[in-house]
């Protein structure tokens, strides 16, 4: 039971580059999270899932894209990288009747 | 008004003592509270829930005043092990699921 991974753990990016986040849960939870966080600024929800096939906007989705195509992948786009978007993202799960979240390790993204 | 505020800190506590912080939230309807920690370049994890007046785990004890609506978090006996962010969470009160957090107090416990 290997919880909630992401991929790829750090990646370096250019202006204007695409890349794709990717979340792995093995838990058969049906919500799922992306958040970042930034020095200062604590987690804050980018998109979130609450089953496969649905997704809706969090706090702060612009410049960001997902799908939920399975249950238990989540994948976070970013069609054209900015600076700004530098930042550590968490991907979360938790199930439908309960309310802790369960975080993967944390992608680090750095935009140049 | 942030729906969860915490003191940044850093609280600088020496090895041995207590302290404790609080978090204020808006929402008067949440039930239910969570404190989460938070190791430097290291994913949250779930230190403990406080359900109804307080919760205690060990040398973690949290109290949750809904008068005036804050919880509070207090480490007896601090170890350098405990150097760490800490979270403040609240669930939702609908059944969407998006929790609120506080940015998190820094905890730095020192020989």
């Amino acid at each position: 039971n290997a919880g909630v991974t992401q991929t790829p753990k750090f990646r370096v990016l250019k202006t204007g580059q695409s890349m794709t986040l990717l979340c792995a849960q093995d838990m058969n939870h049906e919500y799922m999270y992306w958040y970042r966080q930034d020095p200062g600024m604590g987690l804050r929800l980018i998109h979130y899932s609450v089953g496969e096939g649905t997704t809706a906007k969090g706090e702060v989705p612009d410049g960001y894209n997902v799908s939920r195509l399975k249950k238990q992948n989540f994948l976070l786009g970013l069609e054209s990288a900015a600076p700004s978007q530098t930042s550590v993202y968490f991907c979360a799960s938790r199930e439908g009747h309960r309310e802790t979240q369960y975080f993967g390790p944390g992608t680090r993204l750095l935009v140049l | 008004r942030k729906e969860v505020e915490q003191d940044p800190g850093p609280f600088n506590v020496p090895e041995g003592a207590t302290v404790a912080f609080n978090c204020t939230y808006s929402n008067s309807a949440s039930q239910s509270f969570f404190w989460y920690r938070q190791d430097c370049r290291k994913e949250p994890k779930l230190l403990m829930s406080v359900y109804s007046s307080g919760n205690e785990d060990g040398r973690f004890t949290a109290q949750l005043n809904r008068a005036s609506q804050y919880i509070s978090l207090l480490i007896r006996d601090s170890k350098l092990s405990d150097s760490a962010t800490y979270l403040c969470v609240v669930p939702p009160t609908d059944s969407w699921g998006k929790l609120q957090f506080g940015a998190g107090t820094q905890v730095v416990v020192t020989p």
